[in-house]
């Protein structure tokens, strides 16, 4: 089946820096979206991208389809601790059992004060 | 309204024991799904439905079977629990299988020993 690769799979920063990790995959998407899960909670959408080459802003966040729709992209600006938890990229393609969404394996987020 | 709901948060089984994960959803959406995470592996789907009485398999369904006799309710059956089913299970709902916003449940933390 379809898989994503993401990358980063872990993070270790400092309060205030930076962050960027993406996905990637060998098929084209229709939709890609980007989930954070706190600890001991279930994913939470944050953002979602349905162009090739869109670029959407959720507060500190921003994400992008990439141009061949075969990749996203998520930054995080000045992060702080309430940032930590894992980040899921998902894609969905379009039609029948494509509706699934595919889900990425997964960024794991620490922020050190 | 309450989203998506699971029960129990918490489930200790022996191997070889059977036991049913509750999903409800008041959302009114026509699809729901079940996902397991395991460490590094990301969010992997088991089972998914697109309407009452309407159920299939994802990328990882033996030894789990569903049913989805109302729109509401979506649960998980563990006939004969095995180790390898440990893991944290999420229920998703989104009302449709081509919609893209998928909301999930608080998880179920099962150990099986």
């Amino acid at each position: 089946g379809q898989q994503l690769n993401q990358s980063p799979q872990s993070m270790f920063i400092q309060e205030g820096e930076d962050v960027s990790m993406n996905c990637t995959s060998s098929s084209i998407f229709n939709t890609w979206l980007w989930y954070k899960q706190d600890p001991g909670e279930g994913p939470v959408l944050l953002i979602a991208l349905y162009k090739a080459g869109e670029l959407t802003s959720n507060g500190r966040l921003t994400a992008q389809f990439g141009i061949t729709r075969k990749d996203s992209f998520l930054n995080i600006s000045a992060s702080i601790p309430s940032d930590v938890g894992i980040y899921f990229c998902a894609g969905q393609l379009s039609g029948g059992s494509q509706g699934n969404l595919i889900f990425g394996k997964g960024t794991k987020l620490s922020v050190k004060p | 309204n309450a989203g998506v709901t699971q029960t129990p948060k918490f489930q200790v089984l022996k191997t070889g024991q059977s036991m049913t994960l509750q999903c409800a959803q008041d959302m009114n959406h026509e699809y729901m799904s079940w996902y397991r995470q395991d460490p590094g592996m990301g969010l992997r789907l088991i089972h998914y439905s697109v309407g009452a009485g309407i159920t299939d398999q994802g990328e990882v369904p033996n030894g789990y079977n569903v049913s989805r006799s109302t729109t509401e309710d979506f649960p998980l059956r563990l006939l004969s629990a095995a180790p390898s089913q440990t893991s944290v299970y999420f229920c998703a709902s989104k009302p449709g299988l081509s919609t893209d916003t998928q909301y999930f449940g608080p998880g179920t933390r099962l150990t099986v020993l």
